[in-house]
């Protein structure tokens, strides 16, 4: 079975200073990983995705994540937080097969600090 | 395109109650799918559609019905509700079901059972 483990529940940076969210997966085969962005009282949008392309992805608003097969991770990071950054980020699994179905991870709020 | 929409964005029912969710989107997107977001949790998918007459339970189906009667819509329904579907509802859609199909999620709507 497939699924994806955020590390931190809560992350608390001050703008400007660099943001790492963890997250570890598991998977029998190559994943489809994703990022979303969870603003409050908003829907869900799209950060980046991982598609067994390069391993290195880069993603809207400046952010980019790494995929390291060997150490079953897929961390979200951003070099400078910006205020507007301040959210719930989760890590998605995509179910291997012809399906589009999701697993998400429990999430990770974002806070940043003036 | 106003893209996904749901309605209504609050409701508040009283146990045993029903009532149906509505999502729409104007992309002509094949595939449809209710999530429930509680806290902790992130997101669990309730029920799915590949198409037009085509649905099937996700990960937590029990106590909501679905159809498909239209490529745009897919509405969700709760025929008895019960304090434990207290939840944030997304829908969400997507061109087909291949790993290069982003989905894209509407607002959600919160819901509150007494």
């Amino acid at each position: 079975a497939q699924s994806v483990t955020q590390l931190d529940s809560h992350v608390s940076v001050s703008e400007g200073t660099p943001v790492l969210l963890r997250c570890n997966y598991s998977s029998s085969y190559s994943p489809s990983l994703f990022w979303y962005v969870q603003h409050p009282n908003k829907g869900l949008q799209l950060l980046l995705k991982y598609t067994s392309a390069a391993t290195l992805v880069k993603g809207i608003n400046g952010f980019e994540a790494e995929f390291k097969k060997s150490e079953t991770s897929f961390h979200l990071t951003k070099p400078s937080a910006h205020m507007s950054d301040a959210a719930e980020y989760f890590c998605v699994v995509r179910v291997t097969g012809a399906t589009n179905k999701l697993i998400f991870g429990t999430g990770t709020l974002l806070a940043v600090q003036p | 395109n106003a893209g996904v929409t749901q309605t209504p964005k609050f409701q508040v029912l009283k146990t045993g109650q029903s009532m149906t969710l509505q999502c729409a989107q104007d992309m002509n997107h094949e595939y449809m799918s209710w999530y429930r977001q509680d806290p902790g949790m992130g997101l669990r998918l309730i029920h799915y559609s590949v198409g037009a007459g085509i649905t099937d339970q996700g990960e937590v189906p029990n106590g909501y019905n679905v159809s498909r009667s239209t490529t745009e819509d897919f509405p969700l329904r709760l025929l008895s509700a019960a304090p434990s579907q207290t939840s944030v509802y997304f829908c969400a859609s997507s061109l087909g079901q291949g790993v290069y199909n982003e989905q894209f999620f509407g607002p959600g709507t919160r819901l509150t059972v007494l």
